[in-house]
């Protein structure tokens, strides 16, 4: 399984641009890259899939370099309603989520 | 489309009991997860099914249980509480169609504590 790597927390004031960074060094060939957001007490919500180089959707973008070691999830203008627990996953879904790992996530604040 | 449904949202049971929680899926989906979701262990896998057989299964003891019925509607059992198994317990759907961008939808939850 891929171990995934992400800051535990981060602030940022609304407004900003917003880049969270999941270092994933034994990424295979067939994995894919997922993130998700996460509000208490609530179930996670898919932001954005991708394989490699940038996919864009209208909520983030999400940035993978060619050697895919890590992933930049980018959330432009950020409110205070961002404020949420983000996890990267990374694994191969078509063998179910068993391969999937979820990560410790990112709590991120947004200060007014 | 309605959302993933799990029922109850919260649930308090004391050390010894068993309980059964349900969970719809969104229709047509026919894949259902569930992960255990805790403060220190974050979101664990436990097991998946998919047309009423357990496709895949995580690393939990087998006081842990689940089913699938015909309608895709999945419920989850766990035998013999103890105070460890408090937690946040999710249920996702997904259309199952077995490739790689297989994207999960996530539940509200039922929140079980163990008393």
């Amino acid at each position: 399984l891929a171990k995934t790597t992400q800051p535990i927390s981060m602030d940022s004031y609304e407004g900003q641009e917003v880049n969270i960074t999941c270092s994933h060094n034994n990424i295979a060939t067939n994995d894919y890259i997922t993130w998700y957001q996460q509000f208490p007490s609530q179930g996670p919500r898919f932001i954005i899939q991708g394989y490699k180089t940038k996919v864009t959707n209208e909520v983030a973008s999400l940035f993978i370099p060619a050697d895919r070691k890590s992933s930049t999830l980018s959330l432009p203008r950020v409110s205070l309603s961002d404020t949420a627990v983000y996890y990267c996953l990374v694994g191969d879904l078509r063998g179910g989520y068993q391969k999937v790992t979820f990560g410790t996530g990112t709590k991120l604040q947004v200060i007014p | 489309k309605a959302g993933v449904t799990q029922t109850p949202r919260y649930l308090i049971k004391t050390r010894g009991q068993q309980v059964t929680l349900s969970c719809s899926p969104i229709s047509g989906h026919r894949s259902v997860s569930w992960y255990q979701q805790t403060p220190g262990q974050g979101l664990q896998f436990l097991f998946e099914y998919f047309s009423e057989t357990q496709r895949n299964k995580g690393n939990f003891p087998g006081r842990f249980s689940g089913r699938q019925f015909s309608n895709s509607r999945s419920e989850m059992n766990v035998s013999t509480l103890e105070l460890g198994d408090s937690a946040l317990y999710l249920c996702a759907s997904s259309g199952a169609s077995g490739g790689p961008v297989d994207t999960q939808y996530f539940g509200p939850g039922t929140r079980l504590t163990v008393l």
